[in-house]
């Protein structure tokens, strides 16, 4: 069965310092995978996506099928990047369905 | 118009009620979700219209009952719901049916189940 693992419940670090949110995913076909983000009181949107392979807001994420991971970086965090993060997987299996993460709330402190 | 625009943002209602949530999107996509999310938990998926038909429940209750009257509409008619049911209700849509691509999210409706 598919599955996405984010180990962190909760993550805390400086403004400025590096920042990585973790993704395992659980998939024995071509996987395609996202990263969602909600800030506080704003809707669930998308913050990349792994075959775009592009920097948004300072953030990247490389697919790494060996470990299969899709860690979310980035070098200097921001207050701003406070929210919730979810990884999400999409399998070529035939279907609609998005496999969610639980997430993981990052909390960046002044 | 590059939203998915959901109605009404906040809802109470008792456990014998009857009320609907309204989804609408224009951006011609032709996958339509449901979601439900509890405080601090990721969105669970309830159902999917993919091409104005169910493609996908989640063994939802019956007291969900989703309704697609068009291509741009996704309705959620609540009955006989009960206290637990309180929750963030997402709507999303995407322009990829299958595999699953980027879903657009609404702002959610508000329930409250007294």
């Amino acid at each position: 069965a598919q599955r996405v693992t984010q180990p962190e419940k909760l993550l805390s670090v400086f403004k400025g310092a590096p920042v990585e949110l973790k993704c395992n995913y659980s998939y024995s076909g071509s996987p395609e995978l996202f990263w969602y983000v909600q800030y506080s009181r704003q809707r669930l949107q998308l913050l990349l996506r792994h075959i775009s392979r592009e920097s948004i807001k300072g953030f990247t994420a490389d697919l790494n099928k060996g470990e299969t991971s899709f860690h979310l970086k980035k070098p200097f965090a921001q207050e701003e990047d406070s929210a919730m993060y979810y990884c999400a997987l999409s399998t070529q299996g035939g279907s609609e369905k998005l496999v969610f993460g639980k997430g993981t709330k990052l909390t960046v402190n002044p | 118009d590059t939203e998915v625009t959901q109605t009404p943002k906040h809802l109470v209602m008792g456990m014998t009620n009857k009320k609907s949530l309204k989804c609408e999107q224009h951006m011609g996509h032709r996958a339509m979700y449901w979601y439900k999310q509890k405080a601090k938990k990721p969105p669970e998926l309830m159902f999917v219209y993919s091409y104005e038909k169910l493609s996908i429940n989640e063994s939802v209750p019956s007291r969900f009952s989703p309704e697609c009257p068009n291509s741009s509409l996704l309705n959620l008619h609540l009955h006989a719901l009960q206290p637990e049911d309180s929750a963030l209700y997402l709507c999303a849509s995407s322009p990829r049916t299958i595999p699953a691509g980027e879903l657009f999210f609404g702002e959610g409706s508000r329930l409250t189940v007294l």
